[in-house]
């Protein structure tokens, strides 16, 4: 069954301070995986995309790790701030050209405090 | 808009009520998805449309859910005789072309809410 999990379910730190969220996956055949924050009462926003052969990617102070070969996928996000607080979602694509399956995680929820 | 709209934001239905809910993709975006979202969980796959061909509809909870986009660019989601675990965040999102990679536009989503 294709099913994507998180961890830690919710996590509390520090402005300022680094944190790595955590995504594991079983899902076949794979596409892609996603990374998303979602602000509460809107909808998630795509932060990076990765492909089979990409293993790391960044945009601004959020860098995504993948590694297809354990099936695990991280989030780090650098000096972060109070706008960092919302859930971030891992998304996994599986399907073949055409017909595609997006199966998400169920989050983790992220609070930053000053 | 430059953004996926949908509307209403908030609907509060007494239970048995029929709802219709609509989705405004970016202009020009092929696919369409429909997902369904409950309370501090993630979202749930419910159907997949692309341009006006309904091509997935197997996360459909059941025949009182029902989805359309007629002439490829808006869509509606209809739900009959509302039930009080049909009360979820029901999000729109839309992408440029059925290619794997394209990134998934997300509205911010109607809550819905069933008495």
């Amino acid at each position: 069954k294709n099913q994507v999990e998180q961890s830690p379910q919710s996590l509390i730190i520090l402005e300022g301070k680094n944190c790595t969220l955590q995504c594991n996956y079983t899902v076949s055949p794979f596409s892609n995986l996603r990374w998303y924050k979602q602000d509460t009462g809107r909808g998630p926003v795509s932060l990076t995309i990765m492909t089979f052969s990409e293993n790391t990617k960044s945009n601004g102070r959020y860098t995504a790790t993948l590694d297809a070969d354990t099936k695990q996928s991280s989030l780090h996000i650098t000096a972060s701030q109070l706008s960092d607080s919302a859930s971030y979602i891992c998304v996994v694509s599986a399907g073949t050209s055409g017909t595609y399956k997006y199966i998400f995680g169920t989050g983790t929820r992220l609070k930053v405090l000053a | 808009g430059a953004g996926v709209s949908q509307s209403p934001r908030y609907k509060v239905a007494k239970r048995g009520q029929d709802v219709a809910l609509r989705c405004d993709p970016i202009s020009g975006h092929v696919s369409l998805f429909w997902y369904q979202q409950a309370l501090g969980q993630g979202p749930e796959f419910l159907t997949y449309f692309q341009n006006e061909a309904q091509l997935d509809k197997s996360g459909l909870p059941s025949d009182r859910f029902f989805a359309e986009r007629p002439e490829g660019s808006v869509s509606t989601l209809k739900i009959q005789r509302t039930q009080q675990e049909d009360s979820a965040v029901y999000l729109c999102a839309s992408s440029l072309s059925p290619i794997s990679n394209q990134p998934q536009h997300f509205g911010d989503g109607t809550r819905l809410s069933i008495l």
